[in-house]
Formats: C-alpha cells, sequence, structure tokens
C-alpha cells in the first residue's frame, strides 16, 4: 500500500516570507495529490490539490509541485499571513485491493507564522 | 454547502464501554470514512463506506466497527473502549469513488477512554 511522508513537522516563518512543505509517497501509481488546511480547533478542509498528469497548479498564494519521477509532491506558500498558521497534512491516493481508492495523509506540519 | 456532523464534539468513556460515534452528511454523498487524529501520526483511515451496507477496512481497523443503515449515516462502533482508543475521532464524505473527489470533514468527536 501506499507510504505519505511529509516533512516538516514543524515549520517557523516571518510574515511575508515563504513557506515550502515537501512529501513523498512510495506507490507509483498514486495519481491524485491533496492538500489539506486544519486551523486549531477546526475541521480539515482542502485548500488545493494536483494530479499526476499536471507538473504544477497554482491558486493565489499557494501552489504546489509534483514529481513523479522521484515520487514527491511540495506545498508552498508566497507572502504568508498569521492566517496561514495551520497544521497542513498532504495525502495520496491509494488504490485498496477491492478496486476502491482511498486518501494516505502524511502525518501534518504545523506552520507558524509571526508577525 | 456540505454539512458533516458529528454526534458529539466531547465523550468521556470508561474502559470495557461500548461507544457509538455517529456521522451524518447531508450531500447525498456516496462515500463516508472515520479517520483517527493523533499528534505527530496524521489521520489515519479506520474504515470507509462506499454504499449503503458497504464498508471497507481501513489502514487501522483493528477494535472498531462500523455500521451504514442509510446513505447519510455513518457509525463508528468500539465494542470494547480501551484507553489506547483515546484520540480525535473525524468522519468525512465525498461525492464519488476514484481519485479528484474533495472529502468534507466533519468537526471531530474528542473521544476521552479512562
Amino acid at each position: 500500500g501506499e507510504n505519505v511522508e511529509q516533512h516538516p513537522s514543524t515549520l517557523s516563518v516571518q510574515e511575508g516570507d515563504s513557506a515550502v512543505i515537501k512529501c513523498t509517497y512510495s506507490d507509483s501509481a498514486s495519481n491524485y495529490f491533496p492538500w489539506y488546511k486544519q486551523e486549531l480547533g477546526k475541521r480539515p478542509q482542502l485548500i488545493i490539490d494536483i494530479r499526476s498528469n499536471v507538473g504544477e497548479k497554482k491558486d493565489q498564494r499557494i501552489a504546489v509541485t509534483l514529481n513523479k519521477t522521484a515520487k514527491h509532491f511540495s506545498l508552498h506558500i508566497t507572502e504568508t499571513q498569521p492566517e496561514d498558521s495551520a497544521v497542513y497534512f498532504c495525502a495520496a491516493m491509494d488504490l485498496v485491493d477491492t478496486g476502491f481508492q482511498k486518501l494516505v495523509f502524511g502525518t501534518g506540519t504545523r506552520l507558524l507564522v509571526s508577525p | 454547502d456540505v454539512k458533516v456532523t458529528q454526534s458529539s464534539r466531547y465523550l468521556v468513556k470508561r474502559t470495557g464501554e461500548k461507544v457509538f460515534l455517529e456521522c451524518v452528511q447531508d450531500m447525498d454523498h456516496e462515500n463516508m470514512f472515520w479517520y483517527r487524529q493523533d499528534p505527530g501520526l496524521g489521520l489515519r483511515l479506520i474504515y470507509f463506506s462506499y454504499d449503503v451496507k458497504m464498508k471497507e477496512k481501513g489502514d487501522i481497523p483493528e477494535g472498531y466497527s462500523v455500521s451504514r443503515e442509510k446513505k447519510e449515516r455513518f457509525s463508528l462502533i468500539l465494542e470494547s473502549a480501551s484507553t489506547n482508543q483515546t484520540s480525535m475521532y473525524l468522519c468525512a464524505s465525498s461525492l464519488g469513488a476514484g481519485s479528484g473527489y474533495e472529502q468534507y470533514f466533519g468537526p471531530g468527536t474528542r473521544l476521552t477512554v479512562t
């Protein structure tokens, strides 16, 4: 089955700096890679995703890049703001024996943006 | 606006008790999921269901069972609660099977087993 590793576990930046969170996956058949953001005390919410036929995707200040050969993908946040402070989870789609698909999540990165 | 609700935000149970956690979604989603969230371990899938009365084991099903009698409701059952099941439990739902479907999460139930 799929295994997803995420680094770093914590990341502290100054407001306005960029932040990068990296994930690696093990199954070359995985074809969908979402990122979820979980603010303190709240539920995880999807912020961006990428499919394996695309190398990069942007949405305002956030972007995700995918390197299929190396089996890693990254979340980039530019011009960070205090409201970006949260835990970020990467995930990869895994195919189970019965043919259904499920997400395998990374262990999370706690991002702290200081004013 | 998708709404996923869970029956309790906080729950305290004793070792050996049978525990029911309920999740309801109002968007006619096919798939429903139960995760547990522990510090440093991320979100780990316990069970998921792709249709009424259908279920699939996730990555950590031991000690848990599930029930899906109606499309909108997915229950997680701890047959005999143990202290190592103290955790945050998150329910989620998604529109369809396959890749690319956003999962919508509930607010979570923080379960403490004493």
